[in-house]
Protein backbone atom coordinates (compact mmCIF):
# COMPACT_ATOMS: atom_id res chain seq x y z
CA UNK A 1 0.00 0.00 0.00
CA UNK A 2 0.83 3.96 -0.33
CA UNK A 3 0.57 6.49 2.59
CA UNK A 4 1.63 10.05 2.55
CA UNK A 5 1.25 12.28 5.51
CA UNK A 6 1.18 15.93 5.20
CA UNK A 7 0.15 18.32 8.21
CA UNK A 8 -3.82 19.47 7.69
CA UNK A 9 -3.50 23.42 8.68
CA UNK A 10 -0.58 25.83 8.57
CA UNK A 11 -1.21 29.41 9.05
CA UNK A 12 1.17 32.53 8.16
CA UNK A 13 1.22 36.08 7.76
CA UNK A 14 1.87 37.79 3.96
CA UNK A 15 4.80 38.02 3.24
CA UNK A 16 6.12 35.01 5.32
CA UNK A 17 8.19 32.40 4.09
CA UNK A 18 6.53 29.08 4.89
CA UNK A 19 7.10 24.96 4.47
CA UNK A 20 4.68 22.18 4.49
CA UNK A 21 6.30 18.61 4.94
CA UNK A 22 5.30 15.16 3.67
CA UNK A 23 6.39 12.16 4.57
CA UNK A 24 5.25 8.95 2.55
CA UNK A 25 5.45 5.18 2.41
CA UNK A 26 5.37 3.40 -0.93
CA UNK A 27 6.02 1.17 -3.39
CA UNK A 28 7.63 1.73 -6.94
CA UNK A 29 8.30 5.66 -6.21
CA UNK A 30 9.19 7.56 -9.28
CA UNK A 31 8.80 10.72 -8.16
CA UNK A 32 7.02 13.39 -5.69
CA UNK A 33 4.52 16.43 -6.63
CA UNK A 34 2.89 18.85 -5.62
CA UNK A 35 -0.65 20.38 -6.46
CA UNK A 36 -1.94 23.69 -5.85
CA UNK A 37 -6.27 23.89 -5.02
CA UNK A 38 -8.44 27.07 -4.44
CA UNK A 39 -11.74 26.27 -3.09
CA UNK A 40 -14.03 25.50 -5.58
CA UNK A 41 -10.99 25.02 -7.99
CA UNK A 42 -9.24 22.23 -9.62
CA UNK A 43 -5.16 20.94 -8.58
CA UNK A 44 -3.34 22.67 -10.69
CA UNK A 45 0.27 21.40 -10.95
CA UNK A 46 3.60 23.42 -9.42
CA UNK A 47 6.24 21.16 -9.15
CA UNK A 48 7.68 17.33 -9.71
CA UNK A 49 11.29 15.73 -7.73
CA UNK A 50 12.49 12.68 -9.55
CA UNK A 51 15.84 12.48 -7.74
CA UNK A 52 17.00 14.66 -4.37
CA UNK A 53 17.65 18.13 -3.78
CA UNK A 54 16.00 21.25 -3.94
CA UNK A 55 13.75 22.77 -7.48
CA UNK A 56 12.95 26.19 -7.41
CA UNK A 57 9.91 27.87 -9.23
CA UNK A 58 9.95 31.42 -8.41
CA UNK A 59 8.66 31.80 -5.09
CA UNK A 60 8.10 28.06 -4.97
CA UNK A 61 10.77 25.62 -4.06
CA UNK A 62 10.30 21.56 -3.58
CA UNK A 63 12.59 19.31 -2.22
CA UNK A 64 13.01 15.40 -2.27
CA UNK A 65 15.38 13.42 0.20
CA UNK A 66 14.16 9.41 -1.23
CA UNK A 67 16.23 8.09 1.46
CA UNK A 68 14.82 9.66 4.24
CA UNK A 69 11.18 9.37 2.26
CA UNK A 70 10.38 13.27 3.02
CA UNK A 71 10.33 16.20 0.73
CA UNK A 72 8.28 19.54 1.58
CA UNK A 73 7.16 22.63 -0.54
CA UNK A 74 8.42 26.29 0.22
CA UNK A 75 6.67 28.66 -0.25
CA UNK A 76 8.84 32.47 0.09
CA UNK A 77 7.30 36.15 0.10
CA UNK A 78 3.62 34.48 0.75
CA UNK A 79 0.39 36.24 -0.98
CA UNK A 80 -3.23 36.01 0.61
CA UNK A 81 -3.62 34.95 -3.04
CA UNK A 82 -1.79 31.69 -1.97
CA UNK A 83 -4.38 30.56 0.53
CA UNK A 84 -5.31 27.12 -0.86
CA UNK A 85 -4.52 23.64 -0.30
CA UNK A 86 -1.32 22.51 -0.94
CA UNK A 87 -1.28 18.00 -2.19
CA UNK A 88 1.83 16.45 -2.24
CA UNK A 89 1.24 13.18 -4.76
CA UNK A 90 3.89 10.08 -5.00
CA UNK A 91 4.16 8.80 -8.61
CA UNK A 92 4.42 5.01 -9.26
CA UNK A 93 4.58 2.60 -11.66
CA UNK A 94 1.84 3.39 -13.94
CA UNK A 95 2.28 6.97 -13.97
CA UNK A 96 -0.37 7.11 -11.02
CA UNK A 97 -0.37 9.88 -8.71
CA UNK A 98 -1.25 8.83 -4.84
CA UNK A 99 -2.14 11.76 -3.05
CA UNK A 100 -1.86 13.11 0.53
CA UNK A 101 -4.77 14.76 2.69
CA UNK A 102 -3.85 17.95 1.79
CA UNK A 103 -2.51 20.63 3.80
CA UNK A 104 -5.00 24.14 4.01
CA UNK A 105 -2.54 27.15 4.07
CA UNK A 106 -4.28 30.24 5.56
CA UNK A 107 -2.31 33.55 4.40
CA UNK A 108 -3.20 36.37 6.97
CA UNK A 109 -2.16 39.80 6.53
CA UNK B 1 -8.58 27.05 -25.15
CA UNK B 2 -9.84 24.87 -22.28
CA UNK B 3 -7.52 21.87 -21.81
CA UNK B 4 -9.17 19.10 -19.80
CA UNK B 5 -13.09 20.16 -20.23
CA UNK B 6 -15.72 17.97 -17.96
CA UNK B 7 -19.34 18.09 -18.17
CA UNK B 8 -21.75 18.73 -16.40
CA UNK B 9 -20.25 21.08 -13.95
CA UNK B 10 -22.82 20.21 -11.28
CA UNK B 11 -25.28 17.14 -11.47
CA UNK B 12 -27.87 16.64 -8.93
CA UNK B 13 -29.39 13.14 -8.75
CA UNK B 14 -31.93 10.76 -7.26
CA UNK B 15 -30.64 7.34 -5.60
CA UNK B 16 -30.98 4.47 -7.84
CA UNK B 17 -30.01 6.60 -11.27
CA UNK B 18 -27.77 6.26 -13.97
CA UNK B 19 -25.47 9.18 -15.09
CA UNK B 20 -22.27 9.60 -17.11
CA UNK B 21 -19.96 12.41 -16.55
CA UNK B 22 -17.99 13.36 -19.75
CA UNK B 23 -14.18 13.95 -19.96
CA UNK B 24 -12.44 15.59 -23.25
CA UNK B 25 -8.84 16.83 -23.31
CA UNK B 26 -7.14 18.39 -26.67
CA UNK B 27 -3.49 18.38 -25.12
CA UNK B 28 -3.05 15.86 -26.83
CA UNK B 29 -1.77 13.31 -23.75
CA UNK B 30 -1.68 9.97 -24.08
CA UNK B 31 -3.18 9.08 -20.31
CA UNK B 32 -7.14 10.38 -18.72
CA UNK B 33 -7.75 9.19 -15.04
CA UNK B 34 -10.91 9.74 -13.17
CA UNK B 35 -10.36 10.91 -9.43
CA UNK B 36 -13.24 11.34 -6.48
CA UNK B 37 -12.83 14.05 -3.82
CA UNK B 38 -14.75 13.65 -0.70
CA UNK B 39 -15.88 16.63 1.58
CA UNK B 40 -12.94 16.08 3.63
CA UNK B 41 -10.81 17.32 0.48
CA UNK B 42 -9.10 13.64 -0.08
CA UNK B 43 -7.82 13.03 -4.11
CA UNK B 44 -8.35 8.85 -4.74
CA UNK B 45 -7.41 7.91 -7.61
CA UNK B 46 -10.39 5.62 -9.41
CA UNK B 47 -9.55 5.08 -13.11
CA UNK B 48 -6.14 5.10 -14.65
CA UNK B 49 -6.56 4.86 -18.84
CA UNK B 50 -4.67 4.81 -21.93
CA UNK B 51 -5.02 2.92 -25.30
CA UNK B 52 -3.30 0.28 -24.36
CA UNK B 53 -4.40 -0.42 -20.63
CA UNK B 54 -7.18 0.33 -18.03
CA UNK B 55 -5.84 0.12 -14.24
CA UNK B 56 -8.42 -0.09 -11.89
CA UNK B 57 -8.81 0.68 -8.22
CA UNK B 58 -9.78 -2.09 -6.75
CA UNK B 59 -11.68 -0.34 -4.04
CA UNK B 60 -13.55 1.14 -6.61
CA UNK B 61 -17.50 -0.34 -6.66
CA UNK B 62 -17.86 -1.53 -10.29
CA UNK B 63 -21.20 0.38 -10.62
CA UNK B 64 -18.60 3.12 -11.54
CA UNK B 65 -17.30 2.33 -15.57
CA UNK B 66 -14.89 4.29 -17.40
CA UNK B 67 -15.45 4.38 -21.40
CA UNK B 68 -13.24 5.60 -23.95
CA UNK B 69 -14.18 6.56 -27.14
CA UNK B 70 -11.11 7.82 -28.26
CA UNK B 71 -7.94 8.90 -26.68
CA UNK B 72 -8.85 12.11 -26.39
CA UNK B 73 -12.28 11.02 -23.83
CA UNK B 74 -12.24 9.57 -21.17
CA UNK B 75 -16.01 9.75 -19.69
CA UNK B 76 -17.55 8.35 -16.47
CA UNK B 77 -20.42 6.31 -16.14
CA UNK B 78 -21.92 5.42 -12.82
CA UNK B 79 -24.87 3.04 -12.04
CA UNK B 80 -27.20 2.99 -9.29
CA UNK B 81 -26.44 5.95 -7.37
CA UNK B 82 -26.08 5.98 -3.69
CA UNK B 83 -25.81 8.97 -1.21
CA UNK B 84 -21.94 8.17 -0.56
CA UNK B 85 -21.30 8.65 -4.43
CA UNK B 86 -21.52 12.38 -3.77
CA UNK B 87 -18.59 14.07 -4.26
CA UNK B 88 -16.46 16.23 -6.45
CA UNK B 89 -14.90 14.36 -9.33
CA UNK B 90 -12.23 15.32 -11.37
CA UNK B 91 -11.39 14.45 -15.03
CA UNK B 92 -7.44 14.40 -15.56
CA UNK B 93 -4.94 13.62 -17.99
CA UNK B 94 -0.96 13.49 -18.83
CA UNK B 95 1.65 12.18 -21.30
CA UNK B 96 3.88 9.47 -20.30
CA UNK B 97 7.72 10.50 -19.83
CA UNK B 98 6.64 13.97 -19.18
CA UNK B 99 7.39 15.80 -15.73
CA UNK B 100 4.46 18.63 -15.77
CA UNK B 101 2.05 17.26 -13.85
CA UNK B 102 -1.14 16.03 -14.27
CA UNK B 103 -4.08 18.62 -15.95
CA UNK B 104 -7.29 18.61 -14.28
CA UNK B 105 -10.51 19.44 -15.43
CA UNK B 106 -13.23 21.64 -13.37
CA UNK B 107 -14.47 19.43 -11.53
CA UNK B 108 -18.34 17.49 -11.80
CA UNK B 109 -20.18 18.11 -8.17
CA UNK B 110 -22.16 15.33 -7.75
CA UNK B 111 -24.88 15.33 -5.21
CA UNK B 112 -27.33 12.09 -4.69
CA UNK B 113 -30.44 12.96 -3.04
Amino acid sequence: GQSLEQPSEVTAVEGAIVQINCTYQTSGFYGLSWYQQHDGGAPTFLSYNALDGLEETGRFSSFLSRSDSYGYLLLQELQMKDSASYFCAVTNAGNMLTFGGGTRLMVKP
Amino acid sequence: DTAVSQTPKYLVTQMGNDKSIKCEQNLGHDTMYWYKQDSKKFLKIMFSYNNKELIINETVPNRFSPKSPDKAHLNLHINSLELGDSAVYFCASSLTGANYGYTFGSGTRLTVV
